[in-house]
């Protein structure tokens, strides 16, 4: 079946903007995550959506961050004047529910470059 | 959260077994211990996951010591497809996955 998926692929901006990342996850998942990979970083955790609540935005590295989910499905993050140090690939997975055991299941990404 | 340590970087030659290590001396009685991969230029991706006992799926094995402080991923034959970074994760409340930096499998013809 389907996995999850993200749009856009790539997405080149200009500081200052405001950009929308999207995330389409697996049909039936309860619980989306996003995540960042900066260069040469790991995987870094910003929120987490269990239905269409998100219980723990700390995560979110600045109030430029906010994320939404509609329906219990598509989820979208928004950073607003946006930074060069937002550069960096922005991950969304997706899993049946929230819980210690709960494969989670990644998107391909969505590569952020700032000028 | 519990860390976890993990050698840098592993090598290996194609057809060989792979053991990759994982320490997590502080884990608490219920964590579960996750190992995902990442191949280049694309999403993390699960392997495998266990709370106290051993673990075999199709793409690996995982070997959990008596006392929980450490654990061992096992590829039984390494391929060129398996060359990732590897992540040990230990999950405790919620699900979120604290990624450290892993280690670096490189697999040999």
């Amino acid at each position: 079946g389907a996995g999850v998926s993200q749009s856009p692929s790539n997405k080149v901006t200009e500081k200052g903007k405001d950009v929308e990342l999207r995330c389409d996850p697996i049909s039936g998942h309860t619980a989306l995550y996003w995540y960042r990979q900066s260069l040469g970083q790991g995987l870094e955790f910003l929120i987490y959506f269990q239905g269409n609540s998100a219980p723990d935005k700390s995560g979110l590295p600045s109030d430029r961050f906010s994320a939404e989910r509609t329906g219990g499905s598509v989820s979208t993050l928004t950073i607003q004047r946006t930074q060069q140090e937002d550069s960096a690939v922005y991950l969304c997975a997706s899993s049946l529910a929230v819980g210690r055991y709960n494969e989670q299941f990644f998107g391909p990404g969505t590569r952020l470059t700032v000028l | 959260d519990a860390k976890t340590t993990q050698p840098n970087s592993m090598e290996s030659n194609e057809e060989e077994p792979v053991h990759l290590p994982c320490n997590h001396s502080t884990i608490s009685g219920t964590d579960y211990i996750h190992w995902y991969r990442q191949l280049p230029s694309q999403g993390p991706e699960y392997v495998i996951h266990g709370l106290t006992s051993n673990v075999n799926n199709r793409m690996a094995s995982l070997a959990i010591a008596e006392d929980r402080k450490s654990s061992t991923l096992i590829l039984h034959r390494a391929t060129l497809r398996d060359a990732a970074v590897y992540y040990c994760i230990l999950t405790a409340g919620y699900s979120t996955l604290t990624f450290g930096k892993g280690t670096m499998l490189l697999v040999s013809p």
